[in-house]
């Protein structure tokens, strides 16, 4: 069964034309996260959600945002995307519970944007 | 800043061969991972470790961590083709997660 899953697989969008990335999961985690992974580099984080506490990595471009309107979805909103934003975007959870002791993270399949 | 270093970062063996794969990382953390991610796909995550001495095995890999040193390794023992793919080591200092570049390792036959 699918824990953590991404839509669409495949996006394709124009040059500054708004896209949206969504990401839902099924495991009632509290920590959510956004990483980009351009072609043979390693994951970057972009930013994530404990609950609804938002934080944001410094080095995030302003052109990334992010919603998570409840528990099991999140948003990435890319406003104006540039040739350089292709790549694929991870959405990963975990639980974050310090008690639990459970920080594994479990990552969805990701979602491959090209941007013409 | 949190850095992460990862070497080697290309590494061809044979089956059956052993090798290690080596992360330094730059400051104290709380969590260190392994992943494992085939091409065109996700990360798979393949290791915890939480603690200085920690030492997790699963089949052909077993993974460690010296906090002290600053330092984790990926041990491969006995080396099958289907161990081939890219592993990251990542690193968590409150929840800002910083990646190694990975190592691509491929086994041949």
């Amino acid at each position: 069964d699918a824990m953590v899953i991404q839509n669409p697989r495949y996006q394709v969008t124009q040059f500054g034309k708004p896209v949206t990335l969504s990401c839902s999961q099924t495991l009632n985690h509290n920590v959510m996260y956004w990483y980009q992974q351009k072609s043979s580099q390693a994951p970057k984080l972009l930013f994530h959600y404990y609950d609804k506490d938002f934080n944001n990595e410094a080095d995030t471009p302003d052109n990334f945002q992010s919603r998570r309107p409840n528990t099991s979805f999140c948003f990435l909103d890319i406003r104006s995307p540039g040739l350089g934003d292709a790549a694929m975007y991870l959405c990963a959870t975990s639980k974050g519970s310090v008690f639990l002791n459970s920080y594994e993270q479990y990552f969805g399949p990701g979602t491959r944007l090209t941007v013409t | 800043e949190l850095k992460v270093e990862q070497n080697p970062l290309f590494l061809s063996m044979q089956e059956g061969k052993n090798y290690t794969i080596y992360c330094n990382y730059s400051t104290t953390s709380d969590r260190l991972y392994w992943y494992r991610q085939d091409p065109g796909k996700s990360l798979e995550s393949l290791f915890v470790l939480l603690s200085n001495g920690a030492v997790k095995q699963e089949g052909r890999l077993m993974a460690s961590l010296d906090t002290k040193a600053r330092l984790s390794t990926l041990h491969i023992t006995a080396a099958v083709h289907d161990l081939s793919a890219t592993y990251f080591c990542a690193v968590d200092k409150s929840k800002d997660m910083r990646f190694g570049a990975g190592t691509r390792l491929t086994v041949k036959p």
